[in-house]
Protein backbone atom coordinates (compact mmCIF):
# COMPACT_ATOMS: atom_id res chain seq x y z
CA UNK A 1 0.00 0.00 0.00
CA UNK A 2 0.99 3.67 -0.76
CA UNK A 3 2.30 5.61 2.34
CA UNK A 4 3.22 9.49 2.59
CA UNK A 5 5.71 10.40 5.50
CA UNK A 6 6.16 13.88 6.69
CA UNK A 7 9.10 13.83 9.07
CA UNK A 8 8.87 17.75 10.11
CA UNK A 9 6.23 17.83 12.62
CA UNK A 10 7.07 21.26 12.92
CA UNK A 11 9.25 24.09 10.98
CA UNK A 12 9.78 27.40 11.47
CA UNK A 13 11.17 30.09 9.06
CA UNK A 14 11.90 33.92 10.01
CA UNK A 15 9.69 36.26 7.48
CA UNK A 16 11.49 36.49 3.71
CA UNK A 17 13.34 33.81 4.32
CA UNK A 18 13.46 30.37 2.36
CA UNK A 19 12.42 26.83 4.06
CA UNK A 20 11.87 23.77 3.04
CA UNK A 21 9.23 20.67 3.93
CA UNK A 22 9.99 17.43 3.07
CA UNK A 23 8.00 14.86 1.94
CA UNK A 24 9.14 11.32 1.10
CA UNK A 25 6.54 8.58 -0.33
CA UNK A 26 6.37 4.74 -0.91
CA UNK A 27 4.84 3.36 -4.05
CA UNK A 28 5.35 0.55 -6.46
CA UNK A 29 3.70 2.55 -9.34
CA UNK A 30 5.20 4.13 -12.16
CA UNK A 31 2.60 6.86 -12.67
CA UNK A 32 1.16 9.06 -10.19
CA UNK A 33 0.25 12.50 -8.57
CA UNK A 34 1.85 13.66 -5.91
CA UNK A 35 0.05 17.04 -3.91
CA UNK A 36 1.05 19.79 -1.42
CA UNK A 37 -1.86 21.70 0.43
CA UNK A 38 -1.98 24.14 2.88
CA UNK A 39 -4.49 24.13 6.05
CA UNK A 40 -4.20 27.98 7.78
CA UNK A 41 -6.02 28.55 10.68
CA UNK A 42 -9.31 29.03 8.83
CA UNK A 43 -8.82 25.35 8.18
CA UNK A 44 -9.75 25.46 4.44
CA UNK A 45 -7.63 23.44 2.52
CA UNK A 46 -5.90 25.12 -0.17
CA UNK A 47 -3.95 23.50 -3.11
CA UNK A 48 -0.69 25.01 -3.38
CA UNK A 49 0.99 22.78 -5.79
CA UNK A 50 0.72 19.59 -8.03
CA UNK A 51 3.27 17.10 -10.15
CA UNK A 52 2.66 14.46 -12.76
CA UNK A 53 5.55 11.80 -11.61
CA UNK A 54 5.99 11.23 -15.54
CA UNK A 55 7.08 14.97 -15.82
CA UNK A 56 11.09 15.25 -14.98
CA UNK A 57 10.94 19.43 -14.35
CA UNK A 58 9.80 20.42 -11.07
CA UNK A 59 6.52 22.07 -10.52
CA UNK A 60 6.52 26.14 -9.57
CA UNK A 61 3.84 28.25 -8.58
CA UNK A 62 5.30 31.70 -7.66
CA UNK A 63 7.17 31.77 -4.34
CA UNK A 64 6.52 27.33 -4.38
CA UNK A 65 8.43 24.89 -5.79
CA UNK A 66 8.87 21.46 -5.03
CA UNK A 67 12.19 19.09 -6.02
CA UNK A 68 10.68 15.85 -7.08
CA UNK A 69 13.53 12.94 -7.16
CA UNK A 70 11.58 9.69 -8.65
CA UNK A 71 14.08 7.52 -7.62
CA UNK A 72 14.37 8.66 -3.93
CA UNK A 73 10.77 9.17 -3.67
CA UNK A 74 10.94 12.24 -2.40
CA UNK A 75 8.90 15.60 -2.65
CA UNK A 76 10.11 18.24 -1.19
CA UNK A 77 8.08 21.85 -0.89
CA UNK A 78 10.41 24.99 -0.98
CA UNK A 79 8.99 27.83 0.04
CA UNK A 80 11.07 31.33 -1.14
CA UNK A 81 10.61 34.75 0.89
CA UNK A 82 8.18 33.68 3.35
CA UNK A 83 5.49 35.78 3.93
CA UNK A 84 3.32 36.05 7.58
CA UNK A 85 0.37 34.64 5.57
CA UNK A 86 2.84 31.35 4.51
CA UNK A 87 1.91 30.16 8.54
CA UNK A 88 -0.02 26.64 8.24
CA UNK A 89 -0.73 23.63 8.20
CA UNK A 90 1.43 21.68 5.22
CA UNK A 91 -0.13 18.70 3.77
CA UNK A 92 1.66 16.02 1.32
CA UNK A 93 -0.13 13.82 -0.78
CA UNK A 94 -0.22 10.89 -3.43
CA UNK A 95 -2.49 9.44 -5.66
CA UNK A 96 -2.31 7.01 -8.05
CA UNK A 97 -3.23 8.09 -11.95
CA UNK A 98 -4.99 4.46 -12.57
CA UNK A 99 -6.88 3.78 -9.11
CA UNK A 100 -10.22 3.54 -11.11
CA UNK A 101 -12.76 6.12 -10.25
CA UNK A 102 -12.53 6.46 -6.68
CA UNK A 103 -8.96 7.81 -6.68
CA UNK A 104 -8.54 8.76 -3.46
CA UNK A 105 -5.57 11.07 -1.79
CA UNK A 106 -3.46 9.19 0.46
CA UNK A 107 -1.76 11.89 3.04
CA UNK A 108 0.69 12.72 4.87
CA UNK A 109 0.61 13.43 8.67
CA UNK A 110 1.51 17.00 7.86
CA UNK A 111 3.89 20.11 8.92
CA UNK A 112 3.01 22.71 10.83
CA UNK A 113 4.91 25.60 9.16
CA UNK A 114 5.55 28.81 11.35
CA UNK A 115 6.60 31.89 10.12
CA UNK A 116 8.70 34.65 12.76
CA UNK A 117 8.55 38.13 11.30
CA UNK B 1 -13.03 28.42 -10.10
CA UNK B 2 -13.13 25.27 -8.52
CA UNK B 3 -14.84 26.71 -5.23
CA UNK B 4 -16.81 24.57 -3.05
CA UNK B 5 -18.82 25.43 -0.23
CA UNK B 6 -20.12 23.73 2.83
CA UNK B 7 -23.36 24.47 4.99
CA UNK B 8 -23.32 24.66 8.25
CA UNK B 9 -19.62 26.02 8.96
CA UNK B 10 -20.30 25.46 12.53
CA UNK B 11 -23.36 23.40 14.40
CA UNK B 12 -24.40 22.55 17.73
CA UNK B 13 -26.82 19.87 18.45
CA UNK B 14 -28.22 17.44 21.46
CA UNK B 15 -27.15 14.42 21.62
CA UNK B 16 -29.54 11.80 19.53
CA UNK B 17 -30.46 14.29 16.69
CA UNK B 18 -29.16 13.87 13.11
CA UNK B 19 -27.60 16.80 11.43
CA UNK B 20 -27.34 17.49 7.76
CA UNK B 21 -24.06 18.64 6.53
CA UNK B 22 -24.15 19.87 2.37
CA UNK B 23 -21.59 20.14 -0.01
CA UNK B 24 -22.10 22.18 -3.19
CA UNK B 25 -19.12 22.60 -6.35
CA UNK B 26 -20.35 25.86 -7.23
CA UNK B 27 -18.70 26.24 -10.76
CA UNK B 28 -17.89 22.81 -11.84
CA UNK B 29 -19.35 19.42 -11.98
CA UNK B 30 -18.64 16.58 -9.65
CA UNK B 31 -19.42 13.39 -10.51
CA UNK B 32 -17.02 12.30 -6.77
CA UNK B 33 -16.93 13.76 -3.77
CA UNK B 34 -15.06 13.02 -1.12
CA UNK B 35 -16.10 13.08 2.92
CA UNK B 36 -13.45 13.64 5.49
CA UNK B 37 -13.11 13.71 9.40
CA UNK B 38 -10.32 15.76 11.20
CA UNK B 39 -9.39 15.65 14.83
CA UNK B 40 -7.29 18.93 15.85
CA UNK B 41 -3.55 18.67 15.22
CA UNK B 42 -4.09 15.85 12.73
CA UNK B 43 -4.45 14.75 9.12
CA UNK B 44 -7.57 14.05 7.16
CA UNK B 45 -9.16 10.72 7.59
CA UNK B 46 -11.21 9.57 4.59
CA UNK B 47 -14.54 8.61 5.71
CA UNK B 48 -16.11 7.95 2.40
CA UNK B 49 -16.40 8.34 -1.07
CA UNK B 50 -19.34 9.18 -3.10
CA UNK B 51 -20.45 8.99 -6.95
CA UNK B 52 -23.18 11.01 -8.16
CA UNK B 53 -26.03 8.27 -9.08
CA UNK B 54 -24.88 5.17 -6.51
CA UNK B 55 -23.98 4.15 -3.44
CA UNK B 56 -21.00 5.72 -1.51
CA UNK B 57 -17.92 3.61 -0.88
CA UNK B 58 -17.67 3.94 2.97
CA UNK B 59 -13.64 3.42 4.63
CA UNK B 60 -12.97 0.72 6.55
CA UNK B 61 -14.14 1.22 10.59
CA UNK B 62 -17.14 4.26 9.49
CA UNK B 63 -20.63 3.19 9.73
CA UNK B 64 -22.51 3.51 6.65
CA UNK B 65 -25.88 3.53 8.51
CA UNK B 66 -24.52 6.33 10.93
CA UNK B 67 -23.11 8.23 8.43
CA UNK B 68 -25.45 8.80 5.56
CA UNK B 69 -23.98 10.39 2.13
CA UNK B 70 -26.20 11.23 -0.52
CA UNK B 71 -25.00 12.50 -3.69
CA UNK B 72 -28.05 13.32 -5.71
CA UNK B 73 -26.78 15.53 -8.00
CA UNK B 74 -23.25 16.08 -9.82
CA UNK B 75 -23.00 19.22 -7.69
CA UNK B 76 -24.39 18.19 -4.42
CA UNK B 77 -23.56 15.87 -1.62
CA UNK B 78 -24.77 15.38 1.65
CA UNK B 79 -23.45 13.54 4.71
CA UNK B 80 -26.35 13.24 7.78
CA UNK B 81 -24.73 12.15 11.15
CA UNK B 82 -27.34 10.12 12.56
CA UNK B 83 -27.95 9.81 16.27
CA UNK B 84 -25.63 12.38 17.11
CA UNK B 85 -23.26 11.65 20.22
CA UNK B 86 -20.61 13.18 21.49
CA UNK B 87 -17.86 11.24 19.76
CA UNK B 88 -19.19 12.71 16.52
CA UNK B 89 -17.91 16.04 17.44
CA UNK B 90 -15.22 16.99 15.09
CA UNK B 91 -14.63 18.97 12.45
CA UNK B 92 -16.04 17.59 8.30
CA UNK B 93 -14.44 18.40 5.35
CA UNK B 94 -15.82 17.60 2.03
CA UNK B 95 -13.82 18.03 -0.80
CA UNK B 96 -15.42 17.05 -5.18
CA UNK B 97 -13.08 16.29 -7.53
CA UNK B 98 -12.87 18.48 -10.72
CA UNK B 99 -10.59 18.88 -13.68
CA UNK B 100 -7.38 21.18 -13.17
CA UNK B 101 -5.59 21.39 -16.87
CA UNK B 102 -5.07 17.66 -17.70
CA UNK B 103 -4.83 16.33 -13.54
CA UNK B 104 -8.33 15.88 -12.02
CA UNK B 105 -7.32 17.48 -8.07
CA UNK B 106 -9.36 17.70 -5.03
CA UNK B 107 -11.16 20.70 -3.86
CA UNK B 108 -11.83 21.29 -0.53
CA UNK B 109 -15.00 22.95 1.21
CA UNK B 110 -14.66 25.54 4.40
CA UNK B 111 -15.28 22.48 6.36
CA UNK B 112 -17.84 21.94 9.35
CA UNK B 113 -17.46 22.17 13.01
CA UNK B 114 -19.88 19.70 14.35
CA UNK B 115 -20.32 19.92 18.34
CA UNK B 116 -22.15 17.39 20.17
CA UNK B 117 -23.83 18.43 23.51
Amino acid sequence: AQTVTQSQPEMSVQEAETVTLSCTYDTSESDYYLFWYKQPPSRQMILVIRQEAYKQQNATENRFSVNFQKAAKSFSLKISDSQLGDAAMYFCAYRDINAGNNRKLIWGLGTSLAVNP
Amino acid sequence: GAVVSQHPSWVICKSGTSVKIECRSLDFQATTMFWYRQFPKQSLMLMATSNEGSKATYEQGVEKDKFLINHASLTLSTLTVTSAHPEDSSFYICSARGLAGKIDTQYFGPGTRLTVL
